[in-house]
């Protein structure tokens, strides 16, 4: 099975400020039938199901806010929030579909400083 | 629009039994597959599994393997979970998801998660 390892577990940024999440999988998970990072990170809010913010690794959903972008290939891969906003608090989870079991990350809560 | 409504909050008792619906409505059933994800109180996200909603196929975490069966019923466009042999850990909130498109993966569509509590 791949371990996805979130770092850090919590993060505490200002307003107007970059957040940036990393995630880490024991191996790859880029696709080379057509090149693509399997990888997407979710928001969850408290009470609430997740929502899906990047697929791809890289592409954002559609109706995410451009503040949200994702990166990385193959093992590492990070998810940065521009100009941090009060709404973006939440729990962020990555997770990768190249496997199942398409296992998710810990997870990283963010919080506002 | 696309939904999935999930059934009501469940309690059981250890070693009981529970099934949870997941009703899909504004696209083509047998056109996606079903995940289902559950979350223990405060903690993380965990895949328990997926279904063909096409065919049948399935697959499961291997830690629920054996106590787990999710199956389909394409008239009433309902997916069911069914976890056996309930123990107190898991109680958690059980969801349904689907991915956002067809291969693209992501889950871009959830129902709105079903508690089950697991207590004597």
């Amino acid at each position: 099975d791949i371990v996805m390892t979130q770092s850090p577990d919590s993060l505490a940024v200002s307003l107007g400020e970059r957040a940036t999440i990393n995630c880490k999988s024991s191996q790859s998970v880029l696709y080379s039938s057509n090149n693509k990072n399997l990888l997407a990170w979710y928001q969850q809010k408290p009470g609430q199901p997740p929502k899906l913010l990047i697929y791809w690794a890289s592409t954002r959903e559609s109706g995410v806010p451009v503040r949200f972008s994702g990166s990385g290939s193959g093992t590492d891969f990070t998810l940065t929030i521009s100009n941090l906003q009060a709404e973006d608090v939440a729990v962020y989870y990555c997770q990768q579909y190249y496997n199942t079991p398409h296992s998710f990350g810990q997870g990283t809560k963010l919080e506002i400083k | 629009q696309i939904q999935l409504v999930q059934s009501g909050a469940e309690v059981k008792k250890p070693g009981a039994s529970v099934k949870v619906s997941c009703k899909a409505s504004g696209y083509t059933f047998t056109s996606y597959g079903i995940t289902w994800v559950r979350q223990a109180p405060g903690q993380g996200l965990e895949w328990m599994g997926w279904i063909s909603t096409y065919n049948g196929d399935t697959k499961y975490v291997q830690k629920v393997q054996g106590r787990v069966t999710m199956t389909t019923d394409t008239p009433t466009s309902t997916v069911y979970m069914e976890l056996r042999s309930l123990r107190s850990d898991d109680t958690a909130v059980y969801f349904c998801a689907r991915d956002r498109f067809f291969g693209t993966g992501g889950l871009g569509y959830w129902g709105q998660g079903t508690l089950v509590t697991v207590s004597s």
